[in-house]
């Protein structure tokens, strides 16, 4: 099955500042790959997603990039604010209808 | 997002007991999913359904059933609890309209301690 795996496991940055969660992945024919957050004590939630035949996607203050070749996908958080501090979830579709989820990033913003 | 809800939210149980946590969705979304959540590894699938009657064994299926006569219910049961059993579980569905089993929207959890 697939095999994904999120690095750091946590990450500790000064508000302002960027922030990035990388994951790799398996199985190359693995098609969309999701982000989840989660703050302390809630569920998780998406917040960005990107198909295989996209290679960077934003959405305001986060972004995604892809890099199929290299089977790895990354999220970039910039001007860190302390509302960003939750643990982060990458996610990677490849044979079924469901996904597989890496082992988290606990991300501290420190004011 | 209340449209899918978990029950109990808290559940102590004992070991060797029968447990079943229930899901249930208000969207009518074909995709029903079960995780489980553990420190040091993420979110791990238990089992999910593409549609009523329809049920499938995801990584971790081992000691759990499930059940989905309904499309908008999904329950789970440990048929005989164990104490490895004790976790975090999220229910979650996903809508037909998205790529099957994509965008997923998850419940607010089930904290299981079994003693």
């Amino acid at each position: 099955g697939e095999n994904v795996e999120q690095h750091p496991s946590t990450l500790s940055v000064q508000e302002g500042d960027s922030a990035v969660i990388k994951c790799t992945y398996s199985d190359s024919a693995s098609n969309y790959f999701p982000w989840y957050k989660q703050e302390l004590g809630k569920r998780p939630q998406l917040i960005i997603d990107i198909r295989s035949n996209v290679g960077e996607k934003k959405d305001q203050r986060i972004a995604v990039t892809l890099n199929k070749t290299a089977k790895h996908f990354s999220l970039h958080i910039t001007e860190t604010q302390p509302e960003d501090s939750a643990v982060y979830f990458c996610a990677v579709k490849a044979a079924g209808n469901k996904l597989t989820f890496g082992g988290g990033t606990r991300v501290l913003v420190k004011p | 997002d209340a449209g899918i809800t978990q029950s109990p939210r808290y559940k102590i149980t004992e070991t060797g007991r029968q447990v079943t946590l229930m899901c249930h969705q208000t969207w009518s979304h074909s995709y029903m999913f079960w995780y489980r959540q553990d420190l040091g590894h993420g979110l791990r699938l238990i089992y999910y359904s593409a549609a009523a009657d329809i049920t499938d064994k995801g990584e971790v299926p081992d000691g759990y059933v499930v059940s989905r006569s309904k499309t908008e219910n999904f329950p789970l049961t440990l048929e005989s609890a164990t104490r490895s059993q004790t976790s975090v579980y999220f229910c979650a569905s996903s809508p037909p309209r998205q790529g099957a089993g994509e965008k997923l929207f998850f419940g607010s959890g089930t904290q299981l301690s079994v003693l």
